[in-house]
């Protein structure tokens, strides 16, 4: 089946350490995308990329960083610089050739200790 | 600036009754609007969407949404909720890059269901 796979589901983490939430799909989408999840403030856009090897900053982008090599997979590294990086993550993508709505990967709680 | 807004952070109906969520919008030119649900600890699944003409569309799971123009609006209805249909749900509109067909998602704040038995 199609889809988008995040790992891992919980992922937990000291302050001052980095971490790198996967996020792969198999739907051969051009267009990838990471959000952030926080209680009461719905979604918000971290950073994307509508191409291998090029990416863009969303509207949060301060303290994550983010790869793509493949077209397939958009890793997000969530950097000791990130202030409050408790949340929960949600990586998406789009197929770019035509407008639609975007598919949704099952997300990944981040909880720094 | 582009925005949403789901005035109702949270709602209850009874089991049987009818649902309608609300959500307007703000957004300069021809909004691209979607509807999506999350269960608890999940990823966001898309209901329906309206992109241009007939202004009521159909999704999955019995939902349908009315687009208004002159209200600046897209709320989400259903004739008749189930317990299954606890969740929360986002209404967004689409953002797009350029002239290019992908665009980032504006998200209102969502609103939780509640339904009672």
């Amino acid at each position: 089946d199609g889809g988008i796979t995040q790992s891992p589901k919980y992922l937990f983490r000291k302050e001052g350490q980095n971490v790198t939430l996967s996020c792969e799909q198999n739907l051969n989408h051009d267009a990838m995308y990471w959000y952030r999840q926080d209680p009461g403030q719905g979604l918000r856009l971290i950073y994307y990329s509508q191409i291998v090897n090029d990416f863009q900053k969303g509207d949060i982008a301060e303290g994550y960083s983010v790869s793509r090599e493949k077209k397939e997979s958009f890793p997000l590294t969530v950097t000791s610089a990130q202030k409050n990086p408790t949340a929960f993550y949600l990586c998406a993508s789009n197929p770019g050739q035509r407008i639609s709505g975007q598919f949704f990967g099952p997300g990944t709680r981040l909880t720094v200790l | 600036a582009q925005s949403v807004t789901q005035p109702d952070i949270h709602i209850t109906v009874s089991e049987g009754a009818s649902l309608e969520l609300r959500c307007n919008y703000s957004y300069g030119a021809t909004p691209y609007l979607f509807w999506y649900v999350q269960s608890p600890g999940q990823g966001l699944q898309l209901l329906l969407k309206y992109f241009s003409g007939d202004t009521l569309v159909q999704g999955i799971k019995g939902f349908e949404a009315e687009f208004k123009r002159s209200q600046s609006s897209f709320n989400l209805r259903k004739p008749s909720v189930h317990w299954s249909d606890a969740a929360e749900y986002f209404c967004a509109v689409v953002i797009l890059h350029g002239s290019s067909n992908t665009g980032k998602l504006i998200f209102g704040q969502g609103t939780t269901l509640q339904v009672k038995p």
